[in-house]
């Protein structure tokens, strides 16, 4: 069946500008989460949802980010008024149970000019 | 709290060698372990994972590793490199009861024909 699919797999922005990543799980799992990965660096958590119920956002590093999932399926990480330092990959991942079986997506690389 | 330290970031082996890499782990409760795999290009796919069953998991591809408490290691090896294996690979940590994956830095493997 299908992976997890996140869009647009490469996004160039300029600084100040808004940027919405989308993130589409795979089909019945109640579990997504969001890391974002710097260059030569492991994945940092971001935040993770339960169906559409945001449980744990203690890893957005400002007010800039917020994410949602409206309808407890396709989940978009916003950043507000974009800056050099969110360059990154953001990585989505979800889960039919826990922790324990993250599927990870592709990523959506984001380059703040 | 949980962490994990990857020991050596740059990892080189000869193609038929041992492949050993490091992870230690820091966690104030019982721990699930994982060792991820990320080919370029590509996103993460999980190479095994300790759910607090056997303390020897075995992997796809021939990997393995060996969860010690009393050490608080996870190595992760294979007895026989392949041109194949060459990527980065990433230790991670969750709490159990936790959600969210604490990553290394990663290890770049790379095999010498």
């Amino acid at each position: 069946g299908a992976g997890v699919s996140q869009s647009p797999r490469y996004k160039v922005t300029k600084r100040g500008q808004d940027v919405a990543l989308r993130c589409d799980p795979i089909s019945g799992h109640v579990s997504l989460y969001w890391y974002r990965q710097a260059l030569g660096q492991g994945p940092e958590f971001l935040t993770y949802f339960n169906y559409e119920a945001q449980q744990d956002k203690s890893g957005l590093p400002n007010d800039r980010f917020s994410a949602e999932r409206p309808e407890g399926s396709i989940s978009t990480l916003t950043i507000q008024r974009t800056e050099q330092r969110d360059s990154a990959m953001y990585r989505c991942a979800s889960s039919p149970t826990g922790p324990e079986t993250q599927y990870f997506g592709p990523g959506t690389r984001l380059l703040v000019l | 709290a949980q962490s994990v330290t990857q020991l050596g970031s740059h990892v080189s082996v000869s193609e038929g060698a041992l492949v050993l890499l490091r992870c230690n782990y820091s966690s104030s409760v019982p721990p699930y372990l994982f060792w991820y795999v990320q080919y370029p290009n590509q996103g993460l796919q999980l190479l095994l994972k300790y759910t607090s069953a056997a303390t020897l998991v075995k992997g796809i591809n021939g990997f393995e590793a060996e969860f010690k408490k009393s050490e608080t290691s996870f190595h992760l090896t294979k007895p026989s490199a392949h041109m194949s294996d060459a990527a980065e690979y990433f230790c991670a940590v969750a709490g159990q009861g936790a959600q969210k994956l604490v990553f290394g830095q990663g290890t770049r493997l790379t095999i010498n024909p």
